[in-house]
């Protein structure tokens, strides 16, 4: 059964850092890894999609990498801002179609 | 394109009642759509997968008699909570796979029982 971990928990760094979230997964045969954001009591908003043949994606100040065989990925997030604050989410998609989301990491970044 | 449409986005209701939870996709055909819920700090967890016409397959623990889902159309699933109480609390999204096998997620509902 297909596992998503995510550390840490939490997170607060100050504002302009540079940051890493990390995820690691059980079962290796994934179709894709997706990292979301989720603000509070809101709904998912897709940040990156890795598909199970590529390494890492990047969009603006964000870079998420895919270690498959590992299964670990990474989030990088460059020169945070305070509009950064969210829980992140890392999500499998395994090839039964099912995704399996990990608990987050909640982000403040302090002003 | 893939706009899917949750409403509503907040619910309060009374314990003992139900609550109806409408997940659309308004310029694409649905062949599935996935029911998940997220209880405060907890992991999104897939609750059931409903294709259009036939039954939801609902995951391990998840009572199929107190969450009802409908999959009348390709457009339209509900998640009905029957005789809610406080701990179905929760934060319910909808998940809708086109025929493309895309996907896109709803903007979630979040149902408080008091």
């Amino acid at each position: 059964k297909q596992e998503v971990t995510q550390i840490p928990a939490a997170l607060s760094v100050p504002e302009g850092e540079n940051l890493v979230l990390n995820c690691s997964f059980t079962d290796s045969a994934i179709y894709n890894l997706q990292w979301f954001r989720q603000d509070p009591g809101k709904g998912l908003t897709s940040l990156l999609l890795i598909q199970s043949s590529q390494r890492e994606q990047t969009s603006g100040r964000l870079n998420a990498s895919l270690d498959k065989s590992s299964g670990r990925s990474t989030l990088y997030i460059a020169a945070s801002q305070p509009g950064d604050s969210a829980t992140y989410l890392c999500a499998v998609h395994d090839r039964d179609d099912k995704i399996i989301f990990g608990k987050g990491t909640r982000l403040h970044i302090l002003p | 394109g893939a706009v899917v449409s949750q409403h509503p986005s907040r619910v309060i209701c009374k314990s003992g009642t139900s609550v109806k939870i409408e997940c659309r996709s308004l310029d694409f055909q649905a062949t599935t759509m996935f029911w998940y819920r997220q209880f405060p700090k907890q992991s999104l967890m897939l609750m059931a997968t409903s294709n259009e016409g036939s039954k939801a397959t609902y995951e391990q623990g998840v009572e199929k008699d107190k969450f009802l889902i409908n999959h009348a159309s390709l457009t339209l699933s509900t998640l009905t909570v029957t005789s809610a109480h406080p701990e179905d609390s929760s934060f319910y999204i909808c998940r809708v796979r086109g025929a493309d096998y895309g996907y896109t997620f709803g903007s979630g509902t979040r149902l408080t029982v008091v």
